[in-house]
């Protein structure tokens, strides 16, 4: 079964400043990859995903991670964080389990707090 | 228009109870999920079903059922309720069971006194 690791359980940061949150991925032939946002009290949004061509993948609200094979790697980025971007973060991994049936594995989270 | 839906929103009862929380989705997607995250907000995917057919169930208990009168509804049923049951749970949907994105209600807060 496929897992991530986020490496930062906790990451503040200053408004205006840029923000990278780290995602390991476990090995695997094929891999799909994505990262989803939780604000204060509501449900989980998709950010970005990852599923083949272009090892850059741009989301929305200014984010954008890269996707590294050799390094196992997904990590997330903003070049300029605003005071809403205060959510908890996901990477999570698809994971196949039928033949058209995938299940999403999701990393521990990283809660990112701008300051002003 | 709220794409999933999940009610109550906040649930509080005592051990011991049965209690069912509904999720509805207007999308049209053919798969539905159930998550629980604990309060560590570590998430962990429950059971799935895809055009009302059961197609993941993790190790949950068998207090849990996940009930689908239709594929636009999942609803989940949890008898005995216990200590450990307090969590958000979260339904979503996607258009299939592939890798499609999966959107997320806002969540159900249950709390077992």
């Amino acid at each position: 079964a496929q897992s991530v690791t986020q490496l930062d359980s906790q990451v503040p940061v200053f408004e205006e400043a840029p923000v990278e949150l780290r995602c390991n991925y476990s090995s695997s032939v094929s891999v799909y990859l994505f990262w989803y946002v939780q604000y204060p009290n509501q449900g989980l949004q998709l950010l970005l995903k990852y599923l083949s061509g272009s090892t850059l993948v741009k989301g929305i609200n200014g984010f954008e991670a890269e996707f590294n094979k050799s390094q196992t790697s997904f990590h997330l980025r903003k070049p300029s964080v605003h005071i809403s971007d205060t959510a908890e973060y996901f990477c999570a991994v698809s994971d196949q389990v039928g033949t058209n049936d995938y299940k999403l594995s999701f990393g521990a989270g990283t809660t990112v707090t701008v300051r002003a | 228009d709220t794409a999933v839906s999940q009610t109550p929103k906040y649930l509080v009862t005592q051990m011991g109870n049965d209690k069912s929380i509904k999720c509805e989705q207007n999308l049209g997607h053919d798969t539905m999920y159930w998550y629980k995250q604990d309060s560590k907000k570590f998430l962990k995917i429950m059971f799935s079903y895809n055009n009302k057919e059961l197609i993941i169930n993790e190790t949950v208990p068998n207090r849990f059922s996940p009930k689908s009168p239709d594929k636009a509804h999942l609803n989940l049923h949890i008898n005995s309720l216990e200590l450990g049951d307090s969590a958000v749970y979260f339904c979503a949907s996607s258009q299939d069971g592939s890798n499609q994105p999966q959107h997320f209600g806002d969540g159900t807060r249950l709390s077992i006194l």
